[in-house]
């Protein structure tokens, strides 16, 4: 059963770059069948999707955020990445990561990881 | 870009009762929805994609039905457990956009 998990810094300051890692386990990140993806929540506020990676390094990225997002894959680690850059309070968010079969719909979810960006 | 707007934000309803959420899309998306369960403080989980396919493991009181741009999410006799938020979820054209989400709470 494939399982993913969130890691990295809970706190960011404004203008800095928000890293986090996605570590899938029970499963191949290299899997010819899923695409992996990230999508946030703000506190209170619904869903909205960031982007999603293959695992040959093709990625797509929401446009209102394409300008500042970089997804990444690793696959000696399977594992994938987010960077946002230049984030402000509006990034404020729970953070998760998801796989996508074939691009579709979400399934299964990692459990999230909240990060601040605050001075 | 395609909108997807749910009603009624927000529904109480009691034990036993039908409960039904709808999704509108803002143009045809023929049948690539999704719909998703989220808990306090927990990560959404799918319940039904290609609009009306029941994910492995869900209870089969919820179902889907639809295409086009007008969809619902059906809990045929609501539990306590079903205490959610509901989110809508298109899957088209490489753009996947949420509904706002419809609250449900217990009478």
């Amino acid at each position: 059963q494939v399982q993913l998990l969130e890691s990295g810094p809970g706190l960011v300051k404004p203008s800095e770059t928000l890293a986090l890692t996605c570590t899938v386990s029970g499963g191949s990140i290299s899997d010819n069948s899923h695409y992996w993806a990230w999508i946030r929540q703000p506190p209170g506020k619904g869903l909205e999707w960031i982007g999603n990676v293959f695992h040959s390094g093709k990625t797509f990225y929401n446009t209102s955020l394409k300008s500042r997002v970089s997804i990444a894959v690793d696959m000696s680690r399977n594992q994938f990445s987010l960077k946002i850059m230049s984030v402000t309070a509006t990034d404020t968010a729970v953070y998760y990561c998801a796989r996508q079969p074939s691009s579709f719909w979400f399934d299964p979810w990692g459990q999230g990881t909240p990060v601040t960006v605050s001075s | 870009d395609i909108q997807m707007t749910q009603s009624p934000s927000s529904l109480s309803a009691s034990v036993g009762d039908r409960v039904t959420i709808t999704c509108r899309a803002s143009q045809g998306i023929d049948n690539y929805l999704a719909w998703y369960q989220q808990k306090p403080g927990k990560a959404p989980k799918l319940l039904i994609y290609a609009a009306s396919t029941l994910q492995s493991g869900v209870p089969s009181r919820f179902s889907g039905s639809g295409s086009g741009t007008d969809f619902t999410l059906t809990i045929s006799s609501l539990q306590p457990e079903d205490v959610a938020t509901y989110y809508c979820q298109k899957y088209t054209s490489v753009s996947y956009i949420f509904g706002q989400g419809t609250k449900l709470e217990i009478k």
